[in-house]
């Protein structure tokens, strides 16, 4: 079956720490991968898309990877701050061609003061 | 991006009912998208919804239980029909308004069915 993991429902880290969020897909060759960002009561926001041919994205403290042989993604926040607290999802588009976008499990991060 | 307006944001509703849920965005787009996020757990697409044809459904989910209108490249309504309290869940719409690939989505609608 076809499947979008992430790694923990649940990560702890310290304030400053580098946050590390997985995302593990099987079953899916896609073209490129999406992170958003979720807050209580809201929706997901957007926040990087990575294609299959760059190894490495990033955004400010915000750094993605995207291993199509692993079939996995890593997410990185640097320098993390209590304000980083939120749901992180990973997405894909089986197709490529944006008529389908499938969300992984999901990771809530708390960074800790 | 988009600015996307949904109805309504929360409801409680009796089993066996039907709620109409909207979604109105402030710009025309090709393609809207409904998900589910049902407690706690992540979201599942539900159907793309394209202006003048029928909305495709993922596995799992049916139009008589779900009918979707699209009557132009603004809006669109999914309707949870004949609710029983499994469907209790934030309903979301979304949409790609750059034509980048990358999803803008309202609040949610948040529904309870007692």
């Amino acid at each position: 079956s076809q499947k979008i993991e992430q790694n923990s429902e649940a990560l702890n880290i310290q304030e400053g720490k580098t946050a590390t969020l997985t995302c593990n897909y099987t079953n899916y060759s896609p073209a490129y991968l999406q992170w958003y960002r979720q807050d209580p009561g809201r929706g997901p926001v957007f926040l990087l898309l990575i294609r299959e041919n760059e190894k490495e994205k990033r955004k400010e403290r915000l750094k993605v990877t995207f291993d199509t042989t692993l079939k996995q993604s890593l997410f990185h926040i640097t320098a993390s701050q209590p304000a980083d607290s939120a749901t992180y999802l990973c997405a894909l588009d089986p197709s490529g061609t944006g008529n389908q976008f499938y969300f992984g499990t999901g990771t809530s991060l708390t960074v800790i003061p | 991006s988009a600015v996307i307006s949904q109805k309504p944001s929360r409801d409680i509703c009796q089993r066996g009912t039907s709620l109409t849920i909207q979604c109105q965005v402030d710009s025309q787009v090709t393609m809207m998208f409904w998900y589910r996020q049902q407690p706690g757990q992540s979201l599942t697409l539900i159907a793309t919804a394209n202006q003048g044809s029928e909305a495709t459904y993922e596995s799992g989910f049916v139009i008589d239980k779900f009918p979707i209108s699209r009557p132009n490249l603004t809006f669109s309504t999914l309707t949870v029909s004949n609710m029983s309290p499994e469907d209790s869940s934030i309903y979301l719409c979304s949409v790609d308004d750059t034509g980048a690939n990358v999803l803008t989505f309202g609040a949610g609608s948040r529904l309870t069915v007692l």
